[in-house]
This record gives C-alpha cells, structure tokens and sequence, in this order.
C-alpha cells in the first residue's frame, strides 16, 4: 500500500535560518504532490503543488523540490520567521480524481 | 465569502448517540470531502461527493453515513457513535478534482465516552 512519511518529531529552527522539511513516500508514483500549513486547532491551508514534471516550485520564501528517483520532496523556508511555526502537511496523488494520501505532518517551531 | 464552515465546532458524545456534523462551502465548487485527524497520522478520507447528488466511500468509511444536500451542503452522520470515533473532523472542497487546491473548514472535535 501506498506509505508517505514526515519527521514525526518537531523541527527547531533559530529565526532567519532556512527550514527544511521532508516527505519521502514508498509504492507509488505521483503525478502530484502539495504542501499545507495547519495551525493549531484549525484546518489545513494550501501553501504549494508541484508536478511530477517540475523539479522545484517557488513562492515568495517557500520553496520546494521533487525527485521521483528518491521519492521525496523538500520544503523550504528561507529566512525563517516565529509566525511561520506550524505544522505542515504533504499530500500525495494517487491516481484518483478524489483522493490524496496525506502525511502526518512535521511541526516547525521557529525560535527568535 | 466565509469559505468552508462546519458545525458544530465541538462536541461530546456517550457511546450510542447519534449526531450530523454540518458543512458548507459558498465557493461554488463541485466537490466536497469529509476527513477524520487522529494525533500521529495523516488525514483519512472518511467519504466525498464529486458532485451535488453522489457520494463515494473513501479510506475509512465504516461507522459514518453522508448527504449531500445540495451543491453548497454536505453532511456526516454517526448513527451510533464508538470511542474510535473520537477525532477531528475537516469538511473541504475543492472546484472539481482532489488534486486541486483544497479548501479546510475549521474542523469539529467530537469527543465520544
């Protein structure tokens, strides 16, 4: 079955550093891959898609890579800041119109 | 434009009861999803609607029941609701496919003794 893993442990990182946050995943292939931000005790925000033909995507200090060789995918947020601490979600196509296979998540805790 | 709403934002269940959780987008979109959270795992796909009057089962559909009631209405029902339902529950909508920008409402949490 498909499998998608997070750092299941939090990431600290010191303002102004670059974040970096992985999603590595095992028995598919995607055509597709997104970020979300979610903030405690609320919903998920889309933050970025990547296609399986684009090897990196960016948006103002995010940025993220795909290598469908290694099954994985980068996130990165440069000059990191305390309000972008959040957790962060990968979400995978798996070749249905309705369905994403989504990651547990990795809490980032930027300390000023 | 509230985007996606759900309610109620929290409740308590004893084991047996039933209850609807209600959503509602007013972006216009096709499709709607009901996801459950639990601490440790990804979201699970509990049930969507590609369109107003179908649904489909997703990932982890036993126990639950939904409607759509209309292109701006979906809602999740627990006829007899178990402790495993405890969880976070998130309606999202998206203007047609999965692999599309999803659109969260703020989730309810339903606790179940």
């Amino acid at each position: 079955s498909q499998k998608i893993e997070q750092n299941s442990e939090a990431l600290n990182i010191q303002e102004g550093k670059t974040a970096t946050l992985t999603c590595n995943y095992t028995n598919y292939s995607p055509a597709y891959l997104q970020w979300y931000r979610q903030d405690p005790g609320r919903g998920p925000v889309f933050l970025l898609l990547i296609r399986e033909n684009e090897k990196e995507k960016r948006k103002e200090r995010l940025k993220v890579t795909f290598d469908t060789t290694l099954k994985q995918s980068l996130f990165h947020i440069t000059a990191s800041q305390p309000a972008d601490s959040a957790t962060y979600l990968c979400a995978l196509d798996v070749g249905s119109n309705y369905q994403l296979i989504w990651g547990a998540g990795t809490k980032l805790i930027i300390k000023p | 434009n509230a985007g996606v709403t759900q309610t109620p934002k929290f409740q308590v269940l004893k084991t047996g009861q039933s209850m609807t959780l209600q959503c509602a987008q007013d972006m216009n979109h096709n499709s709607m999803y009901w996801y459950r959270q639990d601490p440790g795992m990804g979201l699970r796909l509990i049930y969507y609607s590609a369109s107003e009057g179908t649904t489909d089962k997703g990932e982890v559909p036993n126990g639950y029941n939904v409607s759509r009631l209309n292109k701006r209405e979906f809602s999740l029902r627990l006829e007899s609701a178990a402790p495993s339902q405890t969880s976070v529950y998130f309606c999202a909508s998206t203007l047609d496919r999965a692999q599309e920008t999803q659109y969260f409402g703020p989730g309810t949490r339903l606790l179940v003794l």
